[in-house]
């Protein structure tokens, strides 16, 4: 069973760089997307973007030249990494997978609560 | 981007009874039309993917159906494990875009 576990700071400043890792265990991260999807409180999902295994990522034009997704396929790991942070920005994030060009999300991580503060 | 306009955006309804939600997309996204379900505090988990097709496991009182801009998905006998808001998804362009939510509750 793929199980997708995200990891890093609970808490950002401002104007800083949140920065996570989701640890893909039960399966190799060959031959699928991997994906970061962020839930701010009391809201709805948001697809912020998307990597293959190769490392060919795809961006939500909404943060614009923000974000970063990474792989690090010998450590079954993918990493996001998204600048100038604002209060804007807290929200649960989740990292998943997806096949067919990443599309089909079939497996969630539990997601992780990034607040943004002073 | 794909807008996905859902709704009803919360619903309440009594044990055994059928609980319909509806997906409209802005655009034809042809088949490519998921639904997840999000119990309280827990990740989302995949149902129905490709319009109609039940994710592995899941119960067959969940149903999907639709094609092109309207979509539909159908609990055909709520149950008390049922409780949670459930999303659709597109997946036919990026950005992936998701439907507001439906929060389905037990009356």
């Amino acid at each position: 069973q793929v199980q997708l576990q995200e990891s890093g700071p609970g808490l950002v400043k401002p104007s800083e760089t949140l920065s996570l890792t989701c640890t893909v265990s039960g399966g190799s991260i060959s031959s699928f997307y991997w994906i970061w999807i962020r839930q701010p409180p009391g809201k709805g999902l948001e697809w912020i973007g998307s990597i293959y295994y190769s490392g060919s990522a795809n961006y939500n034009p909404s943060f614009k030249s923000r974000v970063t997704i990474s792989v690090d396929t010998s450590r079954n790991e993918f990493s996001l990494k998204l600048s100038s942070v604002t209060a804007a920005d807290t929200a649960v994030f989740f990292c998943a997978r997806g096949s067919f060009m990443g599309g089909l999300i079939d497996y969630w991580g539990q997601g992780a609560l990034v607040a943004v503060s002073s | 981007d794909i807008q996905m306009t859902q709704s009803p955006s919360s619903l309440s309804a009594s044990v055994g009874d059928r609980v319909t939600i509806t997906c409209q997309a802005s655009q034809d996204i042809s088949k490519y039309l998921n639904w997840h379900q999000q119990k309280p505090g827990k990740a989302p988990k995949l149902l129905i993917y490709d319009t109609s097709n039940l994710e592995t496991g899941v119960p067959s009182r969940f149903r999907g159906s639709g094609s092109g801009t309207e979509f539909t998905f159908t609990i055909s006998s709520l149950q008390p494990e049922d409780i949670g808001t459930y999303y659709c998804q597109q997946y036919d362009n990026l950005p992936l875009t998701f439907g507001g939510g439906t929060k389905v509750e037990i009356k």
